[in-house]
């Protein structure tokens, strides 16, 4: 699988966009682009996941570029119980184990 | 929404003793796995299941056991406990193996070895 490159913090005000970014320069044309978050002491959650296309849900978007070597995590609002580790992974199809490998992520706070 | 729960959430062992972690889930995921997660470092893959009656070894197998006898339970076994297994595990699932599959994690349970 691909490597991932992330900044290893980020503050961002409450209540404006948090742009976190991934650089995955090496990553294969079958490869999903996933983020994670984790809340002190709690489980990985799952937020979001793409090949090409921009995608967006209920959480945040995700912005691809064109040649799909960086990406961007956006949270539109974000707020106090956004503060986490994001965590950017690329991920192939797998015929045996779905392996994610958790980097070091981005420690992102939010400010009040 | 149960999704995936953990039991127990602490848990404190002395070595050489053996114990269960429980794992289950209600969303009929064929695919469940096992991580640790040790201070400043990332997941690691313990084993893995792609569906019942199914199981795999990961990336850290040692000293540790699994079955899946249903869909819903994937319980992790410590067969003789020792320090280096003091971590945070972690369950997950997702619908099928394949990587278009988000995987959804329990909560963890700490372990302790003393």
């Amino acid at each position: 699988d691909a490597k991932t490159t992330q900044p290893p913090s980020m503050d961002c005000a409450e209540g404006r966009a948090a742009n976190l970014p991934c650089n995955h320069s090496t990553i294969s044309g079958n490869e999903y682009v996933y983020w994670y978050r984790q809340i002190h002491s709690q489980g990985p959650q799952y937020i979001i996941h793409g090949l090409k296309n921009n995608e967006t849900n209920e959480m945040a978007s995700l912005i691809i570029t064109e040649d799909r070597k960086s990406s961007t995590l956006i949270l539109p609002h974000a707020t106090l119980r956004d503060t986490a580790v994001y965590y950017c992974i690329v991920t192939a199809p797998q015929t045996g184990a779905n392996n994610l490998f958790f980097g070091t992520g981005t420690r992102l706070t939010v400010i009040p | 929404n149960a999704g995936v729960t953990q039991t127990p959430k602490f848990q404190v062992l002395k070595t050489g003793q053996s114990m269960t972690l429980q794992c289950a889930q209600d969303m009929n995921h064929e695919y469940m796995s096992w991580y640790r997660q040790d201070p400043g470092m990332g997941l690691r893959l313990i084993h893995y299941s792609v569906g019942a009656g199914i199981t795999d070894q990961g990336e850290v197998p040692n000293g540790y056991n699994v079955s899946r006898s249903t869909t819903e339970d994937f319980p992790l076994r410590l067969l003789s406990a020792a320090p280096s297994q003091t971590s945070v595990y972690f369950c997950a699932s997702s619908r099928t193996v394949h990587s278009n599959q988000p995987q959804h994690f329990g909560d963890g349970t700490r372990l302790s070895i003393l």
